[in-house]
């Protein structure tokens, strides 16, 4: 089955610890996004990658980094210096990096800082 | 980028046909107009896409006048399970650093 996965599907943090967020696609897709999503509000993007070893900050990428060492993969560490981390997060995967091409997106990730 | 506006929620009875509009008035020319469904705790799920006219799938239909500066979103004979929240979206081919966002949609509810 081609699609793409996140995981944890929930994951608790204390204050000051940095996480790391699994992304991975079998989709053979060239292009990778992360959203965030807060309660009653739209996506934003944090960071999209179109091609391994190159990704570009989105709205909020303060806080947040990424890296795109293989095609199928784009892992999100929240660190400690995102002030406001409780949130949903979600993977997404495109066939190329333009931006009418239809995203693909995986289950999310929900994470809580205790 | 083109900013969209959309209303925040509608209601409808189900069977019924609803009409989503989006206003992207500073829409360039090479803008696509895409939409997404999102359920609750899910990714969002694309339903359609168009340039300009009127485009027809399964599930929707794309109406896009000629001046682009809006499109409507039309679900035929909606049902229960049609409830979420809708986004319009427009974006263009240049693959540059871009604020893509989904905003924050409509928010379907149909009722029996």
């Amino acid at each position: 089955d081609g699609g793409i996965t996140q995981s944890p599907k929930y994951l608790f943090r204390k204050e000051g610890q940095n996480v790391t967020l699994s992304c991975e696609q079998n989709l053979n897709h060239d292009a990778m996004y992360w959203y965030r999503q807060d309660p009653g509000q739209g996506l934003r993007l944090i960071y999209y990658s179109q091609i391994v070893n190159d990704f570009q900050k989105g709205d909020i990428a303060e806080g947040y980094s990424v890296s795109r060492e293989k095609k199928e993969s784009f892992p999100l560490t929240v660190t400690s210096a995102q002030k406001n981390p409780t949130a949903f997060y979600l993977c997404a995967s495109s066939l190329r990096g333009e931006f009418y091409n239809e995203q693909f997106f995986g289950p999310g990730t929900r994470l809580t800082v205790l | 980028l083109a900013k969209t506006t959309q209303p925040i929620s509608m209601d409808s009875y189900e069977g019924q046909e609803v009409n989503i509009t989006c206003s992207h008035n500073n829409i360039a020319t090479n803008d696509y107009i895409t939409w997404y469904q999102q359920f609750p705790s899910q990714g969002p799920r694309f339903i359609i896409q168009g340039y300009k006219t009127k485009v027809t799938n399964e599930v929707a239909s794309l109406f896009i006048p000629a001046d682009r500066k809006s499109s409507t979103l039309s679900l035929p004979r909606v049902s229960l399970s049609d409830t979420a929240v809708y986004y319009c979206l427009v974006g263009d081919d240049t693959g540059t650093a871009s604020k893509l966002t989904f905003g924050t949609g409509t928010r379907l509810q149909v009722t029996l």
